[in-house]
């Protein structure tokens, strides 16, 4: 069984600044995909980021790039000239590859951007 | 635009019940997912299904059962509501193969906004 670990429960820093947010994974597959979800205050699940684990390239969307070490089953979401709408709930979530579509979750991390 | 519409925002019930939780997605997705989420351990699946009136057990479905009678509908019933069930509901839901945008449909899942439940 995969699992996920999200070992930072809250985060808080301040506005333009860098945060890492930090997600490591167990599993014996050898491809899967990997990805962060952002849930806002509206409870809207966001995709905001995923990687596709044979890709060595690590995946950038804008301000959002990822930091996937596939040896180390580390998978670190960085947020770049952080925003006040960058706080929300942000979880990491695994999924086999082939299969049902099942993603399996972290804990969450909720990230606070102070003014 | 992509929809997954859960009927109730929030929901408050009596130890007994039995509750309905409804899904509607628009977009002719076979598989339809059922998650729970509690604070401090995220995201957890009950049941899935990838078909009209197929059904599979995630992680956690004791105390749960669900119902698919047509492609855009999933149903997840609590058949006697108890207090440790109190959570917010998740529904998702994704495409198997292909889709107008080849294979980049395949690994994504649409939620929608949640029921948050409570039962006292």
């Amino acid at each position: 069984a995969q699992t996920v670990t999200q070992s930072q429960p809250e985060m808080s820093v301040q506005e333009a600044e860098t945060v890492t947010l930090s997600c490591t994974y167990d599993t014996s597959e050898s491809n899967y995909y990997l990805f962060w979800y952002k849930q806002p205050p509206s409870r809207q699940m966001i995709l905001v980021i995923r990687q596709e684990a044979y890709k060595q390239q690590n995946a950038t969307e804008n301000r959002f790039s990822v930091n996937f070490q596939k040896a180390a089953k580390s998978f670190s979401l960085k947020i770049s000239d952080s925003q006040l709408g960058d706080t929300a709930m942000y979880f990491c979530a695994f999924m086999k590859h082939a299969g049902a579509q099942k993603l399996v979750f972290g804990q969450g991390t909720r990230l606070t951007i102070n003014p | 635009d992509v929809k997954v519409t859960q009927s109730s925002r929030y929901l408050v019930k009596r130890t007994g019940e039995k509750v309905f939780l409804e899904c509607v997605q628009d977009m002719d997705h076979e598989n339809m997912f059922w998650y729970r989420q509690d604070p401090g351990l995220g995201l957890r699946l009950i049941y899935f299904s990838y078909d009209v009136k197929m059904k599979e057990k995630g992680d956690i479905p004791e105390g749960y059962s669900v119902s698919r009678e047509k492609k855009e509908r999933f149903s997840l019933i609590l058949e006697s509501a108890s207090t440790n069930q109190t959570s917010m509901y998740l529904c998702a839901s994704s495409q198997t193969n292909g889709g107008s945008e080849g294979g980049a449909l395949n690994e994504k899942l649409f939620f929608g906004s949640g029921t948050q439940l409570s039962v006292l």
